[in-house]
């Protein structure tokens, strides 16, 4: 596609449901990076994807938190038994290869209840 | 620790005025340092440094590297209403991550 897609754009969520966030990265991008984005504060790295390995899950808050990336293709970030904390907006950014300037989407805003 | 701090955390200046905005790094095995806009709730990106003392520039912007201080300048000249916004800074490692600052939110009143 032409840019990086995130799905769905708002999602409120009761606390204790898992919740599930899509990121479409744009064609023939190999490198995949999912942050989140709590309100007032930066940006929080979660983990990287060259391809469908993923080299780097060190920025995973809790085992709670997974994610899985189909062929260099879509990337699914799963929140389990979702928390209050758990709020924030969840950013996708894919690069050619992780070597150049990366691209966004426009993210997921997630709102635990 | 892979660190990167952001300074002033917020400015406002009025329509007209240059700002500075700052970032310094410590990121392991350093590749790049990377420049975003953020206005809502995407960074957009404005540039990619990678070899010190070479400004790139783009319309009122422009910025540069210094790899000996670990430093990156943000400038902006004759700032505009829509250059409000939170400015982020990017290190980027040798495995390809990124380790953002928390952003500088600059506000331009007319």
């Amino acid at each position: 596609g032409a840019g990086v897609s995130q799905s769905p754009s708002n999602k409120v969520t009761e606390k204790g449901k898992d919740v599930e966030l899509r990121c479409d990265p744009i064609s023939g991008h190999t490198a995949l990076y999912w942050y989140r984005q709590r309100l007032g504060q930066g940006l929080e790295f979660l983990i990287y994807f060259q391809g469908n390995s993923a080299p780097d899950k060190s920025g995973l808050p809790s085992d709670r938190f997974s994610a899985e990336r189909t062929g260099e293709s879509v990337s699914t970030l799963t929140i389990q038994r979702t928390q209050q904390e758990d709020s924030a907006v969840y950013l996708c950014a894919s690069s050619l290869t992780g070597l150049y300037g990366y691209t966004f989407g426009s993210g997921t805003r997630l709102t635990v209840v | 620790e892979d660190k990167v701090v952001q300074s002033p955390l917020s400015l406002v200046v009025h329509e007209g005025d240059t700002v500075t905005l700052n970032c310094s790094y410590e990121v392991t095995n350093f590749r790049s340092l990377l420049w975003y806009k953020q206005e809502k709730k995407a960074p957009t990106f404005l540039f990619m440094l990678t070899s010190s003392g070479i400004e790139k520039k783009s319309g009122r912007l422009s910025s540069i590297l210094d790899k000996k201080e670990l430093f990156s300048i943000l400038n902006i000249t004759a700032t505009q209403t829509g250059d409000s916004a939170i400015y982020l800074c990017a290190g980027q490692t040798g495995a390809n991550n990124l380790f953002f600052g928390t952003g500088t939110r600059l506000t331009v009143i007319p």
